[in-house]
């Protein structure tokens, strides 16, 4: 089955800087990655998604960058602010008949 | 964007007794739910997959005869948690396919077997 790997487990930046967090998933029938923000004792929201026949999307302050071939994604925060701060999910599906997700990364944005 | 609620929010139950919750889509028609269970500082962990007007498909692990699931209608499926125990108490999400494959989840519930 799908496996998909997820780093840093923590990032702290200062506000204003950028953040990346980076995910690796394992079978390439994989199509569709979504990212999600999780704040603390809520459900994960939809952030952004990539389909893999696009390489990258942008949307205001966050883009994510899909490599088929190394079987990699990412996710690009610019111009981090506090309320960034929360858990983001990875995770790799195909045609969402189910999803596999990485173990989360902790985000802090220091003021 | 689509809108996933669920209810409640949180709940205390003794050991014993059942607990259901409820996941709603409501802005769009879900032909698929997911739930899952998250404990502190982990990922989320696939309890089941549910399709409207059929069984619902548990993963490996997960008891179905303790996690009742009923979808039956487009816009609702419920989890009943039966004969509760302490350690079934965690933090359980929902989730709804809008569509195509965009997955959106619920505020998800917060289950407490004291």
């Amino acid at each position: 089955g799908e496996n998909v790997e997820q780093h840093p487990s923590t990032l702290s930046v200062q506000e204003g800087d950028s953040a990346v967090i980076k995910c690796t998933y394992s079978d390439s029938a994989s199509n569709y990655f979504p990212w999600y923000k999780q704040e603390l004792g809520k459900g994960p929201q939809l952030i952004i998604d990539i389909r893999s026949n696009v390489g990258e999307k942008k949307d205001q302050r966050i883009a994510v960058t899909l490599n088929k071939t190394a079987k990699h994604f990412s996710l690009h925060i610019t111009e981090t602010q506090p309320e960034d701060s929360a858990v983001y999910f990875c995770a790799a599906s195909i045609q969402g008949n189910q999803f596999y997700f990485g173990t989360g990364t902790s985000l802090t944005v220091i003021p | 964007g689509a809108v996933v609620s669920q209810h409640p929010s949180w709940v205390i139950c003794k050991s014993g007794t059942s607990v259901k919750i409820e996941c709603r889509s409501l802005d769009f028609q879900a032909t698929t739910m997911f739930w899952y269970r998250q404990f502190p500082k982990q990922s989320l962990m696939l309890m089941a997959t549910s399709n409207e007007g059929s069984k619902a498909t548990y993963e490996q692990g997960v008891e179905k005869d303790k996690f009742l699931i009923n979808h039956a209608s487009l816009t609702l499926s419920t989890l009943t948690v039966t004969s509760a125990h302490p350690e079934d108490s965690s933090f359980y999400i929902c989730s709804a396919i809008a569509g195509g494959d965009e997955q959106y989840f619920g505020p998800g519930t917060r289950l407490t077997v004291t």
